[in-house]
């Protein structure tokens, strides 16, 4: 079946620098995405969404860019901080029924 | 600030043994997900209730699963009997409505392991 997927399992920045996590997806009807950072031992965190009729949006630190041609979503990290050393899951919405599909995720592994 | 709640955090069973998860949404939110985490893999969706009707269960393995939200505000996951296969992070979410554009907010999860 159609699914969401990433392109990096394990990405390793430098702290201040930028990070910049993909994900692909194949769903053409999917409608609204999320983007959610997860701690070791706890609950997906909410971070970003967007919705289809967008192509940016922008948060504090954060931007999520979507392109619907190639079915690619990516969340940029401005100065990333060993806070932000997570596993980041890219989420896609299809339908009417708020069913969220999520991907394998992207590990962030930011050094000093 | 409101959260999902989950209980308990952590659960060791016996194989072939029944065991229970609960969750208590935030208060107001009339959609009610369950999720199961394999380690280093995204969450999949189990089950999805609206209030107290199942809105989807198509994943959810109903020879040993089962899911109820009775009065359409807590609810419990259980499995019985629990297989080797379940060790799993048993997530909670909840969301204020069905539709587009719907933020699920999640709990810590049920860290199950069966052994």
């Amino acid at each position: 079946g159609e699914s969401v997927g990433l392109h990096l399992p394990t990405l390793s920045v430098q702290e201040g620098d930028n990070s910049i996590i993909n994900c692909a997806y194949s769903n053409s009807a999917s409608d609204y995405f999320i983007w959610y950072k997860q701690e070791s031992g706890k609950g997906p965190q909410f971070i970003i969404d967007i919705r289809s009729n967008m192509d940016k949006r922008q948060g504090q630190r954060v931007t999520v860019l979507l392109n619907k041609t190639v079915k690619h979503l990516s969340l940029q990290i401005a100065a990333t901080q060993p806070g932000d050393s997570a596993v980041y899951f890219c989420a896609e919405n299809t339908g009417t029924a708020s069913k969220l599909t999520f991907g394998t995720g992207t590990r962030l592994q930011v050094t000093l | 600030e409101a959260e999902v709640a989950q209980s308990p955090r952590y659960k060791i069973t016996e194989k072939s043994q029944a065991v229970a998860f609960w969750c208590d949404p935030i208060s107001g939110h009339a959609t009610l997900y369950w999720y199961r985490q394999i380690l280093g893999q995204g969450p999949e969706l189990l089950v999805q209730f609206q209030d107290e009707s199942v809105v989807d269960d198509s994943q959810l393995p109903k020879d040993r699963f089962s899911a109820e939200r009775l009065k359409g505000v807590d609810s419990t996951l259980k499995i019985q009997p629990a297989e080797l296969g379940d060790s799993a992070m048993y997530l909670c979410a909840s969301s204020q409505t069905t539709g587009v554009n719907t933020e699920a907010f999640f709990g810590q999860g049920t860290r199950l392991t069966v052994v």
